[in-house]
C-alpha cells in the first residue's frame, strides 16, 4: 500500500459524461501529479500540483482540468469524454520540498474510466 | 526529446533464474533520476529501485540491482533468483532535476516467471 488513495476504483459512463477522479496524497506529500495510461500511448504525464498551485502540465486535452485543495486532495475533472479517453488514470505523490520535484512518486491504485 | 526505449516487450524465465531487463533514455540534461516501476496484473504501480545520475554505484535493493552506464544513456534492471511474484509489467523511468517534474516512461517489458 503506498498511502495515496484513488476514488473511484471504476467508472463506466457514456460518450459526452463528465466525470470526476479523486486523489488523496500520502501523508506530508506536497506534490500530486496524474498520469493517464492507455493502450496505445502507454503512461502519460497529465498535470502536476504542488501546495495547491499548478506546477507543470503535460499532454492534458483542454476538456480536462483539476485542482488542489487546501486539504492537499485533488481532483481530475474528464469532461465531453469520448471513447478514447477509456483509460487507467493513476494519481501520484510526492513530498517535493523545494524545486527539485526528484523526490520518488508513489502512485495510488488507479481509476479505470471505461467510456461507452 | 526525452524519451525512454525498452526494446525487450517481453520476456519469460524459470523461477530461480537471473533476468535482465534493458533500458536506455534520452534527455539533453545532466541531472536526472531514473527509476524502475513494476506493475503487476492488479495495475499497481509499484516502485522497484531508483538511481540518482550523479551517483556511480549501481543501487541495489534485495534481489534487484541495477546496471547504470551514465554515458551509453543505459539502464538496466537484473533480477536475481526470481519468484513468481516477479511476473508483472516493469517500466522504466526518468525525472529531470530541471523543467517539468513529471516521469517519462518506456513502453514496458512483460516478464513472465515459470514455475
Amino acid at each position: 500500500d503506498s498511502g495515496v488513495t484513488q476514488t473511484p476504483k471504476h467508472l463506466i459512463t457514456a460518450t459526452g459524461q463528465r466525470v470526476t477522479l479523486r486523489c488523496s496524497p500520502r501523508s506530508g506529500d506536497l506534490s500530486v501529479y496524474w498520469y493517464q495510461q492507455s493502450l496505445d500511448q502507454g503512461l502519460q504525464f497529465l498535470i502536476q500540483y504542488y501546495n495547491g498551485e499548478e506546477r507543470a502540465k503535460g499532454n492534458i486535452l483542454e476538456r480536462f482540468s483539476a485542482q488542489q485543495f487546501p486539504d492537499l486532495h485533488s481532483e481530475l475533472n474528464l469532461s465531453s469524454l469520448e471513447l478514447g479517453d477509456s483509460a487507467l488514470y493513476f494519481c501520484a505523490s510526492s513530498v517535493s520540498v523545494g524545486a527539485g520535484g526528484t523526490e520518488t512518486q508513489y502512485f495510488g491504485p488507479g481509476t479505470r474510466l471505461l467510456v461507452l | 526529446a526525452q524519451t525512454v526505449t525498452q526494446s525487450q516487450p517481453e520476456m519469460s524465465v524459470q523461477e530461480a533464474e537471473t533476468v535482465t531487463l534493458s533500458c536506455t533514455y534520452d534527455t539533453s540534461e545532466s541531472n536526472y533520476y531514473l527509476f524502475w516501476y513494476k506493475q503487476p496484473p492488479s495495475r499497481q504501480m509499484i516502485l522497484v529501485i531508483r538511481q540518482e545520475a550523479y551517483k556511480q554505484q549501481n543501487a541495489t535493493e534485495n534481489r534487484f540491482s541495477v546496471n547504470f552506464q551514465k554515458a551509453a544513456k543505459s539502464f538496466s534492471l537484473k533480477i536475481s533468483d526470481s519468484q513468481l511474484g516477479d511476473t508483472a509489467m516493469y517500466f522504466c523511468a526518468f525525472i529531470t532535476i530541471q523543467g517539468a517534474q513529471k516521469l517519462v516512461f518506456g513502453q514496458g517489458t512483460r516478464l513472465t516467471i515459470n514455475p
